[in-house]
């Protein structure tokens, strides 16, 4: 079965440092969400991924999709407190198939004023 | 709209009692999802749904019931809870399979002692 693995695990920084997540999977990554989740509540959908080499920009979020390394990466330019949170990736098994998505364990951000 | 909604927001358990999950989507969507996320381990589908009347078991399925009689509504059932059950449970939803980003609701903390 596919899985994803994020890292790092957890991280702090400072008010206004950039700061880069990876999430790698263990098959063929055809495509990649990223979620936020606040703490206590649910996932927000960030970004969608479906292309290698694709990269897309919110703000001041920028995610990528490197299919040969079979890897996604966040990067969060001048981070605020608003960022803290924990950030996800999923995918979807079979190339999207089934619709349902299997999730990495996240990374938690914490963003010292 | 009011999105995906679920109910109870928490909820304590004795070990053995049986309790339903409420989620309710006003999107109009297709699918519907059932997650569970335990502390570090990110979320596993426990089941999910395509339509109406069409269930079908996720990652980590044992241990629960699941039934879509409408669109909107995708209850979970929980008949003899057990410790392994504490966690915190999603409800999510998307227009379709494949590329479509979920919608999820803001979770159900359920413990069980």
């Amino acid at each position: 079965s596919q899985e994803l693995e994020q890292s790092p695990q957890s991280l702090i920084v400072q008010e206004g440092k950039n700061l880069t997540i990876n999430c790698t999977s263990s098959k063929t990554l055809y495509g990649l969400y990223w979620y936020k989740q606040k703490y206590g509540e649910g996932l927000i959908f960030l970004m969608m991924l479906q292309k290698g080499g694709e990269e897309k920009s919110h703000e001041k979020i920028t995610a990528k999709l490197d299919e040969k390394k079979q890897q996604s990466s966040l990067h969060i330019t001048a981070s605020q407190p608003s960022h803290a949170g924990i950030y996800l990736c999923g995918a979807a098994p079979n190339g999207g198939s089934q619709g349902n998505l299997i999730f990495g364990k996240g990374t938690k951000l914490s963003v010292k004023p | 709209n009011a999105g995906v909604t679920q109910t109870p927001k928490f909820r304590i358990l004795k070990i053995g009692q049986s309790m339903t999950l409420q989620c309710t989507q006003d999107m109009n969507h297709n699918y519907m999802y059932w997650y569970r996320q335990d502390p570090g381990m990110g979320l596993k589908l426990i089941y999910y749904s395509v339509g109406a009347g069409i269930t079908d078991k996720g990652e980590v399925p044992n241990g629960y019931n699941v039934s879509r009689s409408t669109t909107e509504d995708f209850p979970l059932r929980l008949e003899l809870a057990a410790p392994s059950q504490t966690s915190v449970y999603f409800c999510a939803s998307s227009l379709a399979g494949g590329w479509e980003k979920l919608f999820f609701g803001s979770g159900t903390q359920l413990s069980v002692l």
